[in-house]
């Protein structure tokens, strides 16, 4: 049972635009809701985590967005960068245990 | 810091063989967790400790798989006997304590492919 999806496994944007990558969940328990960055042949690397209180967290270029009422999470990058070509996992905890989605290649096109 | 890490990078073995993995986790990480990521999916848990107690390993395959976490520091995740369905690359992430605050780092991951 598949309680994080991440229905599109690729995304193409041209350098400078904005790239928004989705996910959705399932289970209303989540408390937080993480988005991980995955170089080939590189473990996932944490990029930026919202709680399942707030609506909006912003890091620099990176900004998340949660709508508990949709079950909806998504990410945007402004502006995108060649160097953000990667795979992307949005997770969701409950408890201590973590569960992901399957991932978006992004790649950005300079 | 040093991150957490993994080896091999690369192993390939036949089916039916016994294959282990290593993990030495960033210094002070009281949580390690074994992960397995098969292409095109997301990690899934296989087997969480903190120190060397089992927090979870509910989705670990027993009949095959095996961890251990001897003195609460490296571990060892092995397979044995392996099947085809094996072929994934294997994560190993380690974390200060069990909640999100605390962040969570992986390592680069052994890549298995079982012929």
């Amino acid at each position: 049972d598949q309680q994080v999806k991440q229905n599109s496994p690729s995304l193409s944007v041209q350098e400078g635009r904005i790239s928004i990558l989705n996910c959705d969940y399932t289970n209303s328990m989540f408390d937080y809701f993480l988005w991980y960055k995955k170089y080939p042949a590189e473990g996932p690397t944490f990029l930026i985590s919202i709680s399942s209180i707030k609506d909006k967290n912003e890091d620099g270029r990176f900004t998340v967005f949660l709508n508990k009422s949709a079950k909806h999470l998504s990410l945007h990058i402004v502006p995108s960068q060649p160097g953000d070509s990667a795979v992307y996992f949005c997770a969701a905890i409950t408890g201590n245990q973590f569960y992901f989605g399957t991932g978006t290649s992004l790649t950005v096109i300079p | 810091e040093a991150g957490v890490a993994q080896s091999p990078r690369y192993k390939i073995i036949e089916k039916r063989q016994s294959v282990a993995f290593w993990c030495n986790p960033i210094s002070g990480h009281a949580t390690l967790y074994w992960y397995q990521q098969i292409l095109g999916q997301g990690p899934k848990l296989l087997i969480q400790f903190q120190n060397n107690g089992v927090v979870d390993d509910s989705q670990l395959p027993k009949d095959r798989f095996s961890a251990e976490r001897l003195k609460g520091v490296d571990s060892t995740l092995k397979i044995q006997p392996a099947k085809l369905e094996d072929s994934a690359v294997y994560l190993c992430a380690s974390s200060l304590g069990t909640g999100v605050v605390y962040g969570y780092t992986f390592g680069s991951g052994t890549r298995l492919t079982v012929v």
